[in-house]
């Protein structure tokens, strides 16, 4: 059964530095994710992608966060200075034309030191 | 805003013992409702769905029906067993085109044998 694929599992960066974090969705799916979830609270909504576009984007989503699909399978996060805070479980999502029904990769687990 | 809202836990069964885990959303909008399951070091899966009123969605013993009568979508099993311990997220869709998630805080079940 096709899935989506995260990586690196588990990421340990310094306060300042960039980090990219990869997803590879489901390979006919046209709508991307990416969600958070920060240790003991609700799984948030970061960003969603279609057509090689942001559509939609929360409030957590600033300026230091930014996303691509630089070919055809991989879709990233980037987040340019990374903050204490930003320490959570991230987790890549993608969806068919069907776009309620959202498949979740396995995340990766971002530790800001 | 959109919300959902789950009930405390953790919760602890022993194998072969009913469970119900409760689920209420605010009623904006036309949402897609789910039940999500993330097992031990992995990621979120897609437990059940239903997309209106008094559908009911099933999958592996569990089953919820879309209640908007009383914006509830309950998740419910006759006989849980020990491999059913994970931690069950209630989220709804927006009822846009988008299906960005807006996820409930989640719910640990431990089932002992």
């Amino acid at each position: 059964e096709p899935e989506v694929t995260q990586t690196p599992s588990h990421q340990v960066t310094q306060m300042g530095q960039e980090v990219i974090l990869r997803c590879v969705p489901i390979s006919n799916h046209l709508y991307f994710y990416w969600y958070r979830q920060i240790l003991g609270q609700k799984v948030e909504f970061l960003v969603s992608f279609y057509n090689n576009e942001i559509s939609e984007k929360s409030e957590i989503f600033d300026d230091q966060f930014s996303v691509e699909r630089p070919d055809g399978s991989n879709f990233t996060l980037k987040i340019r200075s990374t903050k204490l805070e930003d320490s959570a479980m991230y987790f890549c999502a993608s969806s068919d034309g069907s776009p309620e029904t959202q498949y979740f990769g396995p995340g990766t687990r971002l530790l800001v030191l | 805003g959109n919300s959902v809202t789950q009930m405390e836990g953790p919760v602890t069964l022993s194998e072969e013992a009913f469970l119900t885990i409760n689920c209420t959303y605010t009623a904006t909008g036309y949402p897609s409702l789910f039940w999500y399951v993330q097992y031990p070091g992995e990621g979120l899966q897609l437990l059940l769905k239903a997309t209106k009123a008094d559908d009911k969605g099933s999958n592996k013993g569990f089953e919820a029906t879309y209640r908007k009568e009383t914006t509830s979508f309950h998740l419910e099993k006759g006989s849980v067993q020990v491999s059913d311990s994970a931690v069950y997220f209630c989220a709804r869709s927006r009822g846009t085109s988008y299906g960005k998630l807006t996820f409930g805080q989640g719910t640990i079940l431990t089932v002992h044998p």
